[in-house]
């Protein structure tokens, strides 16, 4: 059965810093992986897909790395801003089970001014 | 220029009743999901239906039926409803399935 770990499971840190976010999983045999975000309230916004083919995706001060075979990936988020506050999820994508997305339970960032 | 939209945002009801929750996608996808988030923040997928038809039906009590009656609706019905269903529940789509996940911006439900 795939689980998905999210560590830490809060973050705060001062304005400006760089910081990286962890995700890993306890079964290699994904589709892809997909990093989201979430605001207070709100619905989840895409970041970033890696597919199990590739390595990292990159987006604005955004990274994500992906390393299928020890079953870990990375978010790393350059010069942090107080907008960047929110609740950070992986999730990864099962071929094998109809296309099943399987979710960490997230960390939460805050980002003080 | 809503994606995922999602009707209601807030629903309040009290044990016993039965409620719909609406789901429409304008992005031309093919596969449509429910997803339950818990008060715990841990989001567990329901239901996932590409063109219309069932793909995945994870374990969820009879009481819930969702029904898609074109590709860009995906409704979720719920009856008898109890106190443990309270939650958010999030619409998503996808182009297809193994495709980047788009979400509504969910319903939250609180049964009384």
């Amino acid at each position: 059965k795939q689980e998905v770990t999210q560590i830490p499971a809060a973050l705060s840190v001062p304005e400006g810093e760089n910081l990286v976010l962890n995700c890993s999983f306890t079964d290699s045999a994904i589709y892809n992986l997909q990093w989201f975000r979430q605001d207070p309230g709100k619905g989840l916004t895409s970041l970033l897909l890696i597919q199990s083919s590739q390595r990292e995706q990159t987006s604005g001060r955004l990274n994500a790395s992906l390393d299928k075979s020890s079953g870990r990936s990375t978010l790393y988020i350059a010069a942090s801003q107080p907008g960047d506050s929110a609740t950070y999820l992986c999730a990864v994508y099962l071929v094998d089970q109809g296309g099943k997305l399987i979710f960490g339970q997230g960390t939460e960032l805050s980002v003080k001014p | 220029d809503t994606a995922v939209s999602q009707t209601p945002k807030y629903l309040v009801t009290q044990m016993g009743n039965d409620k719909s929750i609406k789901c429409e996608q304008n992005l031309g996808h093919d596969t449509m999901y429910w997803y339950k988030q818990d008060s715990k923040k841990f989001l567990k997928i329901m239901f996932s239906y590409n063109n219309k038809e069932l793909i995945i039906n994870e374990t969820v009590p009879n009481r819930f039926s969702p029904k898609s009656p074109d590709k860009a609706h995906l409704n979720l019905h719920i009856n008898s409803l109890e106190l443990g269903d309270s939650a958010v529940y999030f619409c998503a789509s996808s182009h297809r399935t193994g495709h980047e996940q788009y979400f509504g911006p969910g319903t939250r439900l609180t049964v009384t």
